[in-house]
């Protein structure tokens, strides 16, 4: 089976500070990845996502992620925070050939402070 | 104009009820689902519906009962409800399946007391 992992549920970085959000996945194949933010009160929204063309992927709001085979990671970028990036962050793998179930990550919260 | 609406988006209910969550969506997409989202925030996929048909059933009580009317709509009807059920549900959809984003609703929040 596969799966994700979110290291660190609680990221805080100063506002204009680089972010990192760390995703690890767990699969015997490359799987497709997909990085999701969910504001409060909200349903979750699409930053990026990973479907084995380029292993550098850009996003929306300035956000990025490089998928690494040797490191099994997706992890997602940001160069400078807005207090507007404040939000939950999941990663999610979705198998290939397999249709499109995502499996999520636990979540990382992400504050931004000035 | 919205693309995922679901309701009603907040429902509060006695235990031992039957209750109904309604999702529709206007991308004209082939395929929907619904999640679950528990206090911790973890989510995890409950049903998947392409074209009506039911392609994805995760290990749920069957107390839970999802029903596709037609491809725009799919509606997840809750009987006997526990306080276990109390969550945030999505629904989402998507245009096909395989590495199509999906295209989540605001959710729905269920207490139930």
């Amino acid at each position: 089976a596969q799966s994700v992992t979110q290291l660190g549920s609680h990221v805080s970085v100063s506002e204009g500070a680089l972010v990192l959000l760390r995703c690890n996945y767990s699969s015997s194949v490359p799987p497709y990845l997909f990085w999701y933010v969910q504001y409060p009160n909200q349903g979750l929204q699409l930053l990026l996502k990973y479907t084995s063309a380029a292993t550098l992927v850009k996003g929306i709001n300035g956000f990025e992620a490089e998928f690494k085979k040797s490191e099994t990671s997706f992890h997602l970028t940001k160069p400078s925070a807005h207090m507007s990036d404040a939000a939950e962050y999941f990663c999610a793998v979705s198998p290939t050939g397999g249709g499109n179930k995502l499996t999520f990550g636990t979540g990382t919260q992400l504050k931004v402070e000035l | 104009d919205t693309a995922v609406s679901q309701t009603p988006k907040y429902l509060v209910t006695q235990m031992g009820n039957d209750k109904s969550i309604k999702c529709e969506q206007n991308l004209g997409h082939d395929t929907m689902y619904w999640y679950k989202q528990d206090s911790k925030k973890f989510l995890k996929i409950m049903f998947s519906y392409n074209n009506k048909e039911l392609i994805i059933n995760e290990t749920v009580p069957n107390r839970f009962s999802p029903k596709s009317p037609d491809k725009a709509h799919l509606n997840l009807h809750i009987n006997s409800l526990e306080l276990g059920d109390s969550a945030v549900y999505f629904c989402a959809s998507s245009q096909g399946q395989e590495q199509e984003t999906q295209y989540f609703g605001p959710g729905t929040r269920l207490l139930v007391l």
